[in-house]
Order: structure tokens, then sequence, then C-alpha cells
């Protein structure tokens, strides 16, 4: 029972470099999102897709890309990587009932140089 | 815009002691409130969610308590346990809805000493 897992757990970059971050969820569930976690800011929402084929901009997306691969699958793109990029990325997903319940993965943490 | 807020950012007390934590929010209008707990290096799990409706949830020794016309939730724990250290956040979703857009407070940050 996986739930949803990130890759990969801990990245370093430099400025300028591209990456992709890579979450897949095994729930079936049709919501997902990505939020980055800083000190003194808290999570912050960055791209959200409410279901396969739509993607939506969060509170935080500029410097960001996404794609929402498939149902199972969304991944979060930097393509040139800044300083300010530096943090822990957390994916999500959101279960199927109306209670409203989100299940986080275990995040990615990037440095970028 | 709806604003979370945890008070205190950090907590210490010694083992067994019951315990309260706190967590504000400016917008009365929210779908549900979720409690998580997360680790030192690791994700968030969920504790307890409180839809709208209720008053209170309960699981093992937490409870959580909702009063929306004041805005406020608590996350009591009782005989609390070296175990139970951990960053605990509190979040309710953007707008009216199930959404997983959340709004998260800032953290309370517990350390039990044995």
């Amino acid at each position: 029972n996986a739930g949803v897992t990130q890759t990969p757990k801990f990245q370093v970059l430099k400025t300028g470099q591209s990456m992709t971050l890579q979450c897949a969820q095994d729930m079936n569930h049709n919501s997902m999102y990505w939020y980055r976690q800083d000190p003194g800011m808290g999570l912050r929402l960055i791209y959200y897709s409410a279901s396969e084929g739509t993607t939506d901009k969060g509170e935080v997306p500029n410097g960001y890309n996404v794609s929402r691969l498939n149902k199972r699958e969304f991944s979060l793109r930097l393509e040139s990587a800044a300083p300010s990029q530096t943090s822990v990325y957390f994916c999500a997903s959101l279960g199927h009932t109306q209670i409203g319940e989100l299940f986080f993965g275990e995040g990615s943490r990037l440095t970028v140089l | 815009k709806q604003e979370v807020t945890q008070i205190p950012a950090a907590l210490s007390v010694p083992e067994g002691e019951n315990l309260v934590l706190n967590c504000s929010f400016t917008d009365s209008a929210i779908y549900n409130l979720q409690w998580f707990r997360q680790d030192p290096g690791k994700g968030l799990t969920s504790l307890l969610l409180i839809q709208s409706s209720q008053r209170e949830q309960t699981s093992g020794r937490l409870n959580a308590s909702l009063d929306k016309s004041s805005g406020r939730s608590t996350l009591y724990i009782a005989a609390s346990q070296p175990g139970d250290s951990a960053t605990y956040l509190c979040a309710v979703p953007h707008g009216s809805g199930n959404t997983g857009k959340l709004i998260f407070g800032q953290g309370t940050t517990l350390q039990v000493k044995p």
C-alpha cells in the first residue's frame, strides 16, 4: 500500500539547471497537488490538477510547470532553477469521499546552488 | 483572504501531561478543518478531519474541536508521550467545497520530554 510516492527524495542543482519531480498515487484519486514548504512560510500550493487532463495554478506557480501524465502521475518541472526554489516539495492527492482527506508523499528536498 | 494561525509556535512538556494546541482562522465559512502531524524530514500525516457540521472528532488520545463562529479549533492530546513529539499543522480548504487546495497554519512544534 504505497499511497503517494515521490522521486527523487533529494536533489542538488546548480542555478539554471532543469529537473522534474515525479509523483504517483495508487489510490485512484482524481485530484492531485504540489506544495512547497519553507521555514517561516509554511506550506504553499504551487499547482494542482482537479482531474486527469486539467491543471491550474496555485498560490506560487512562477518558475514551475506541471504535467498530469495520467490519472496516477503528476509531475512538477523546474525549467531554470533558481536559489529561491530551494525547498521541500510535497505531492498530495485528495481522497474520494466528500470528507476531503488529503494524502501526502514523503517529500522531495531540493537545493539550488 | 483566509488566514490560519497557530499558537504557540513551539511547546515543550513533560511526559504524561495533557495539552492543547490552538488553531485560528479568519473566515468562518470553511468546508472542513484538518489536523496533520509532521515528523522531522517526513511528509504530513492526517490525524483528524472535522467537517463544518461537526463540533469534534476523536481518535485514540487525540480530540479535535471546532468552533466556526469564533474561528477556532483545538487539538487536545491526552497523556502525552515522547512519541508524540512532532510538528502539528492545521489547515482549511481555500474557498468553499471539498478541495485539496489547503491553507496551512505555520504549525506548532511539540517536544514531549521523558
